[in-house]
């Protein structure tokens, strides 16, 4: 069973605009959930996270929303950017360092 | 300071061959991961070292894959005999303990292509 899902699978958006990616987890154990930007030939790097016991993170153009009772998060970028253009991982982890990666989506931002 | 190094970053292989990718972890990292990447499957953990002693083997990639940590600097992933499937980059990743939710800080990877 997959711990973590993301969507959509890939996102094209004009630049400027604001481009919302989803993920939704199972294990109501994790409380610490990462988001990890991979540009290609490179690895993930760590983007932005948010614990369980807040319901919004801000970081720039970065916000992470999230709702524990319904064990989803979204990550909203504003005023999307050509440079944004990656792919974007959401992830969960519980106490003990374990972490688990959804499949990712493939942001594009169009000048 | 300096990142995590994996080497090769590319390695072509013929089936049957046994090749050994290598990884050095953030200086004073105390937990070391490999991952497979690939576009089907996406993330999937190999290996989780803590301190140097192994945590997870990963289950299904037991029998041809095994990951060391030799000292708490340098850690490879062989894989022997290696099959066209196994075409995936490789990724090596750590991060400063296990004691919370600390960044997985990764590599470059090591992309191998097995004919």
């Amino acid at each position: 069973q997959q711990q973590v899902r993301q969507s959509p699978q890939s996102l094209t958006v004009w630049e400027g605009e604001t481009a919302i990616l989803n993920c939704s987890y199972e294990d109501s154990t994790f409380n610490y959930f990462p988001w990890y930007q991979q540009f290609p030939g490179e690895g993930p790097a760590l983007l932005i996270s948010i614990r369980s016991v807040s319901d919004k993170k801000e970081d720039g153009r970065f916000t992470i929303f999230f709702n524990k009772r319904e064990k989803k998060l979204s990550l909203h970028i504003t005023d999307s950017q050509p440079g944004d253009s990656a792919t974007y991982f959401c992830a969960a982890s519980d106490s003990n360092n374990r972490i688990f990666f959804g499949d990712g989506t493939q942001l594009v931002v169009k000048p | 300071d300096a990142g995590v190094t994996q080497t090769p970053r590319h390695e072509v292989a013929e089936k049957g061959q046994t090749i050994i990718l290598k990884c050095e972890p953030v200086s004073g990292h105390n937990d070391l991961f490999w991952y497979r990447q690939t576009k089907i499957q996406g993330l999937e953990l190999l290996s989780y070292f803590r301190s140097k002693s192994l945590m997870e083997d990963g289950g299904a990639f037991k029998d041809r894959f095994k990951a060391e940590m030799l000292n708490s600097s340098f850690s490879t992933l062989k894989i022997q005999p290696t099959e066209p499937k196994d075409s995936a980059v490789y990724l090596c990743a750590s991060s400063l303990s296990g004691l919370g939710q600390d960044t997985q800080y990764f590599g470059p990877g090591t992309r191998l292509l097995v004919l």
